[in-house]
């Protein structure tokens, strides 16, 4: 168990709806990363937040949205589902990506499937 | 940009014996890190094992070891004394150093799926 916590395990929704995905860091990270693994494109980067604030975009598309709560828990929106969108959606959190030590731990992931 | 390449997209291994998987990277950064994650068919993101670019000895994390080349821009995972437990998808990850700007993003190969044979 890593500390990083997500929900829901999986989600089954339509084309044209909107989800929401939650991740809790590991206690005392401050900085979360969430990523898309899809058959076609594999293991890739959407969006880092660093305590509340966004600090790097992906290959995000601009149907999905993301925010830091003051809490440091996430959430990754995603509208307008496409089935293209179906993947596995992990957070990641580190203490500080400055450290010398940081290294990203990683949620046990979201499973969307857009029907 | 980054580039990792994972050429062996399957490998399998006996019981017992000794595996090395393959990671080459490119990139025109001096300062950055390494990281070798399992993915087992739970679909959970395992770190095994990192390397930081700036140190020559490489890493081992008990039956885990990579041999680090820099020049060669090359990173293999060496697992020894297989388990059957080991049986996962390899993701080998780049991660540029802390004076390269805000985004600390991990790039990913393709990964290799091994297999272990009892």
């Amino acid at each position: 168990d890593s500390g990083v916590t997500q929900t829901p395990k999986h989600l089954i929704t339509a084309t044209g709806q909107r989800v929401t995905l939650r991740c809790s860091p590991r206690s005392g990270d401050l900085s979360v990363y969430w990523y898309q693994q899809s058959l076609d494109q594999g293991l890739q980067f959407l969006i880092q937040y660093y305590n509340g604030e966004e600090r790097a975009k992906g290959n995000i598309l601009e149907r999905f949205s993301a925010q830091q709560f003051p809490d440091l828990h996430s959430e990754l929106n995603l509208s307008s589902l496409e089935l293209g969108d179906s993947a596995l959606y992990f957070c990641a959190s580190s203490v500080d990506p400055t450290g010398v030590r940081d290294t990203q731990y990683f949620g046990p992931g979201t499973r969307l499937t857009v029907l | 940009a980054q580039t990792v390449t994972q050429s062996q997209p399957e490998m399998s291994v006996q019981e017992a014996e000794t595996v090395t998987l393959s990671c080459t990277y490119d990139t025109s950064e001096s300062d950055y890190y390494l990281f070798w994650y399992k993915q087992p068919p739970s679909r959970q993101m395992i770190l095994v094992i990192r390397q930081e670019a700036y140190k020559q000895q490489n890493a081992t994390e008990n039956r885990f070891s990579v041999n680090f080349q820099k020049a060669a821009k090359s990173f293999s995972l060496k697992i020894s004394d297989s388990q059957l437990g080991d049986a996962a998808m390899y993701f080998c990850a780049y991660r540029r150093g802390n004076s390269g700007g805000s985004n600390y993003k991990l790039t990913f190969g393709k990964g290799t799926l091994l297999t272990v044979n009892p």
